[in-house]
C-alpha cells in the first residue's frame, strides 16, 4: 500500500550546523504534508507543514520544502542547538475518506553533538 | 488551556483484563484520534472521531473500542488485553482534520 518513509533513521550533527531531514512519499494524491518533533518520553509536537499547492514554507529556524515532482519532503532546521535533538516525523493527508487522517513516517533521530 | 490530556500515564494489565484509556481536549475541536506508537514503527492510526457521536476505524482498529459522547473526550477501550497491545498509545486532536495536536501518551504493558 501507500506509504511515508524516511531515507536516514539518525542523523548527526554538530551544533551550529544546519540540518535537513528527508522523506519518501508516494501517494501523489496527497495534498497536505506536515513534520513533528518528538523528545523522549513526550508526545509528538508540530513543527511546520505545507499543502500541496507550495514548494516551500519557513518558520522560526525550519524550512519545509516539497518537491512533488519527484515526492520528496524535506526539513531544514538552521543552527541546530542541542534542544533540536529528538526524533522527527513527517506525515502526509492522503485525502482518502471524507475525514482527514494522517499516515506518518517512521521517524529520523536527530543526534546534535557539542 | 490543557490542550490534550491523557489518563493513566502507564498502566500495566494482566492478559485478558480491561481497561478504558481516557484522552480529553479543552481546544473545541472537532477531530480526535487514537495512535498506538511501537519501537521502530510510526503512529498507527487505531480510530478517529469526526465529532461527537461518532467514531470510524482506523488502520489497526482490531481489539480496541471507542466512545465520543461528549465532544470534549475520546475514549479507548481494550475489552480483553493481549501481550500484543503493549504499546504507547497517544490521542490526537484536530480542528480542521489537518494539523493535529496530541497529548503525552498512554504506556502500557500487557504482561
Amino acid at each position: 500500500g501507500e506509504s511515508v518513509g524516511l531515507h536516514l533513521p539518525t542523523l548527526s550533527v554538530q551544533e551550529g550546523d544546519n540540518s535537513i531531514i528527508n522523506c519518501a512519499y508516494s501517494n501523489s494524491a496527497s495534498d497536505y504534508f506536515i513534520w513533528y518533533k518528538q523528545e523522549s518520553g513526550k508526545g509528538p509536537q508540530f513543527i511546520i507543514d505545507i499543502r500541496s499547492n507550495m514548494d516551500k514554507r519557513q518558520g522560526q529556524r525550519v524550512t519545509v520544502l516539497l518537491n512533488k515532482t519527484v515526492k520528496h519532503l524535506s526539513l531544514q532546521i538552521a543552527a541546530t542547538q542541542p534542544g533540536d535533538s529528538a526524533v522527527y516525523f513527517c506525515a502526509e493527508n492522503p485525502r482518502t475518506g471524507t475525514a482527514s487522517k494522517l499516515t506518518f513516517g517512521t521517524g529520523t533521530r536527530l543526534q546534535v553533538t557539542l | 488551556n490543557a490542550g490534550v490530556t491523557q489518563t493513566p500515564k502507564f498502566r500495566v494489565l494482566k492478559t485478558g483484563q480491561s481497561m478504558t484509556l481516557l484522552c480529553a481536549q479543552d481546544m473545541n475541536h472537532e477531530y480526535m484520534y487514537w495512535y498506538r506508537q511501537d519501537p521502530g514503527m510510526g503512529l498507527r492510526l487505531i480510530h478517529y472521531s469526526v465529532g461527537e457521536g461518532t467514531t470510524a476505524k482506523g488502520e489497526v482498529p482490531d481489539g480496541y473500542n471507542v466512545s465520543r459522547l461528549k465532544k470534549q473526550n475520546f475514549l479507548l477501550g481494550l475489552e480483553s488485553a493481549a501481550p500484543s497491545q503493549t504499546s504507547v498509545y497517544f490521542c490526537a486532536s484536530s480542528y480542521s482534520g489537518y494539523e493535529q495536536y496530541f497529548g503525552p501518551g498512554t504506556r502500557l504493558t500487557v504482561t
